[in-house]
């Protein structure tokens, strides 16, 4: 079974700074992707950033990068010039090749403050 | 550009009801999810179907059912409520099944009283 262990539940940032997010997960699969969805209050699931296994470059998107280390099975979420509106729960999730469905960690809780 | 939509966004149903949810995928996405997400708690598989056809199973109890029809829209049918299933329902679609990002509706609230 995979697993996926967010072992931060709160953070908390100043505006304009930047903020790292922590995910590991377990799986003896090789072939997988890796995401990150934030959930702000209004409770909507917001797709931030995606990554493929088999790539070794991280992705990036825009504010957003990963660090995507395969070998010690890391995937963080890097956010940088944190906005007001960046405050969410972060959850890192997984998918196996193959399959449709996501394994979610419990999530990270991001304030970002004035 | 058109996302994932669900309805009811909420209600309001009491125990030993039934309640049915509905979604509409994105357009062109053939595959739909449903997760359920407690207080609190991470999101977790019910269940998924591909091309009207149930393709993965998850966590979903005995009394739940749904189908994907033929203009790919779902329905959850949930029977028995219990208190334990007050939730966030989410819909979700993709375009295919393997690998291809997911993108999630904004919820359907269930209370059950």
């Amino acid at each position: 079974a995979q697993t996926v262990t967010q072992s931060q539940p709160e953070m908390s940032v100043q505006e304009a700074e930047t903020v790292t997010l922590s995910c590991t997960y377990d799986t003896s699969e090789n072939n997988y992707y890796l995401f990150w969805y934030k959930q702000p209050p209004s409770r909507q699931m917001i797709l931030v950033i995606r990554q493929e296994a088999y790539k070794q470059q991280n992705a990036t998107e825009n504010r957003f990068s990963v660090n995507f280390q395969k070998a010690a099975k890391s995937f963080s979420l890097k956010i940088s010039d944190s906005q007001l509106g960046d405050t969410a729960m972060y959850f890192c999730a997984f998918m196996i090749e193959g399959y449709s469905t996501l394994t979610f960690g419990k999530g990270t809780m991001l304030l970002v403050s004035p | 550009a058109a996302g994932v939509i669900q309805s009811p966004r909420h209600l309001i149903k009491e125990k030993r009801e039934t309640a049915t949810l509905k979604c509409y995928p994105i357009p062109r996405h053939d595959t739909v999810y449903w997760y359920q997400q407690g207080p609190g708690q991470d999101p977790q598989f019910l269940i998924s179907f591909y091309e009207k056809m149930q393709s993965d199973k998850g966590s979903i109890p005995d009394r739940f059912s749904a189908q994907q029809f033929s203009d790919y829209h779902s329905e959850l049918n949930m029977s028995s409520l219990e208190l334990g299933d007050s939730a966030l329902y989410f819909c979700a679609s993709s375009r295919g099944t393997e690998g291809n990002t997911i993108y999630f509706g904004e919820g359907s609230w269930l209370t059950v009283v």
